[in-house]
């Protein structure tokens, strides 16, 4: 599965919308992105993935540039409780084990 | 939505005793299941993939006899931890996947054990 980079922490005022960026530029045609998070203490919890196209739920935004080779999940109004770290993760298949990087850890400041 | 339910969540026990986690999906079969270790303030790491009526298959460096997994049921995988030690502690976690379904993989809450 193809690696990926994320910064090591982010801030976000309460309110704003947060954008945090993963790099995937080996990623082959047939990987998804997924993001997941864990909030402190708990398990991980699933966001959203996306193959190609921009995705959007009820939790967030997938956007995923033309060449794929990077993405950028977007909470559109940050609160307290979205305080976790976040991991951007490639799979091939829905087969794949997931292994998780270092992550994000994203800090929502009053 | 899919649920994965761990428990207990949190376990103390004592140096040399065995413990046991248990992992179920609550509202789909999972014939594969994946259990995790965490340590403060490090990621998860894989331990195991859990596979419904056969051996478990582990991770590089995990100790097939210290961490035995059982996966009897299409619902239920098992972690003992045997002759636990105090490095042992640890957050553990279980994972499942609804490949008759949703692609995400769905998990448990989580299990603090604390070997004294």
């Amino acid at each position: 599965d193809a690696k990926t980079t994320q910064p090591t922490s982010m801030d976000c005022a309460e309110g704003r919308a947060a954008n945090l960026p993963c790099n995937h530029s080996t990623i082959s045609g047939n990987e998804y992105v997924y993001w997941y998070r864990q909030i402190h203490s708990q398990g991980p919890q699933y966001i959203i993935h996306g193959l190609k196209n921009n995705e959007t739920n009820e939790m967030a935004s997938l956007i995923i540039t033309e060449d794929r080779k990077s993405s950028t999940l977007i909470l559109p109004h940050a609160t307290l409780r979205d305080t976790a770290v976040y991991y951007c993760i490639v799979l091939k298949t829905s087969y794949d084990k997931v292994i998780f990087g270092p992550g994000t850890s994203l800090s929502v400041i009053p | 939505g899919a649920v994965v339910s761990q428990h207990p969540s949190r376990v103390i026990c004592k140096s040399g005793t065995s413990v046991k986690i248990e992992c179920r999906s609550l509202d789909f079969q999972a014939t594969t299941m994946f259990w995790y270790r965490q340590f403060p303030k490090k990621s998860l790491m894989l331990m195991a993939t859990s596979n419904e009526g056969s051996k478990a298959t582990y991770e590089q460096g995990v100790e097939k006899d210290k961490f035995l997994i059982n996966h009897a049921s299409l619902t239920l995988s098992t972690l003992t931890v045997t002759s636990a030690h105090p490095e042992d502690s640890s957050f553990y976690i279980c994972s499942a996947r609804d490949f008759g379904g949703r692609t995400e993989a769905f998990f448990g809450q989580g299990t603090r054990l604390t070997v004294v």
